[in-house]
């Protein structure tokens, strides 16, 4: 079954430093992919969307992403990483004929340390 | 108006109980979706609406019960649960046309069944 995979399931990283959450897909058609966070005991919230319109994808909050078709890969990038930022991130995935359903990858909760 | 009103945000039931979980959004938006979602795991589609009408049920046992009364609504009717159904449980909604459109999601109803 198609999928996308999310490595490593928490992350730390120190105030101020580089945030990079990582996310593959299963395809060999490009789909259209998603990143959302989600803060505790709250529902999820768009950071940014890829639908082919431009590789490089910037979204809230600072964050941004690259899809990487020969690397299958639309990792999450933040430069500098600030408190507020510590969630839990989704990476999400509509297939071409898959109608409106998404599927998650497993999560990864991002921990910054002071 | 970009929100996705879920109601109550907490609620505790007994397995003998009915109860109905609520979802209103005025976003134009007329697909609408529920989802589970356990503790430290990603979200799980239960049910899609389209147009007003089940076009997705992902084989959810029958003592949950989905219903769309209108384009702005989305109910979810409990009734007989077990203590493993106790979970967050998202509303979601989105444009029908156009794969790609993201969806958006209320903040959840906190369900615990005892």
């Amino acid at each position: 079954a198609q999928s996308v995979t999310q490595l490593g399931s928490h992350v730390s990283v120190s105030e101020g430093a580089l945030v990079l959450l990582r996310c593959n897909y299963s395809s060999s058609v490009p789909p259209y992919l998603f990143w959302y966070v989600q803060y505790p005991n709250q529902g999820l919230q768009l950071l940014l969307k890829y639908t082919s319109a431009a590789t490089l994808v910037k979204g809230i909050n600072g964050f941004e992403a690259e899809f990487k078709k020969s690397e299958t890969s639309f990792h999450l990038t933040k430069p500098s990483a600030h408190m507020s930022d510590a969630a839990e991130y989704f990476c999400a995935v509509i297939y071409s004929g898959g109608y409106q359903k998404v599927t998650f990858g497993t999560g990864t909760k991002l921990q910054v340390i002071p | 108006d970009t929100e996705v009103t879920q109601t109550p945000k907490h609620l505790v039931m007994g397995m003998t109980n009915k109860k109905s979980l609520k979802c209103e959004q005025h976003m134009g938006h007329r697909a609408m979706y529920w989802y589970k979602q356990k503790a430290k795991k990603p979200p799980e589609l239960m049910f899609v609406y389209s147009y007003e009408k089940l076009s997705i049920n992902e084989s959810v046992p029958s003592r949950f019960s989905p219903e769309c009364p209108n384009s702005s609504l989305l109910n979810l009717h409990l009734h007989a649960l077990q203590p493993e159904d106790s979970a967050l449980y998202l509303c979601a909604s989105s444009q029908v046309r156009g794969q790609g459109t993201e969806a958006f999601f209320g903040q959840g109803t906190r369900l615990t069944v005892v």
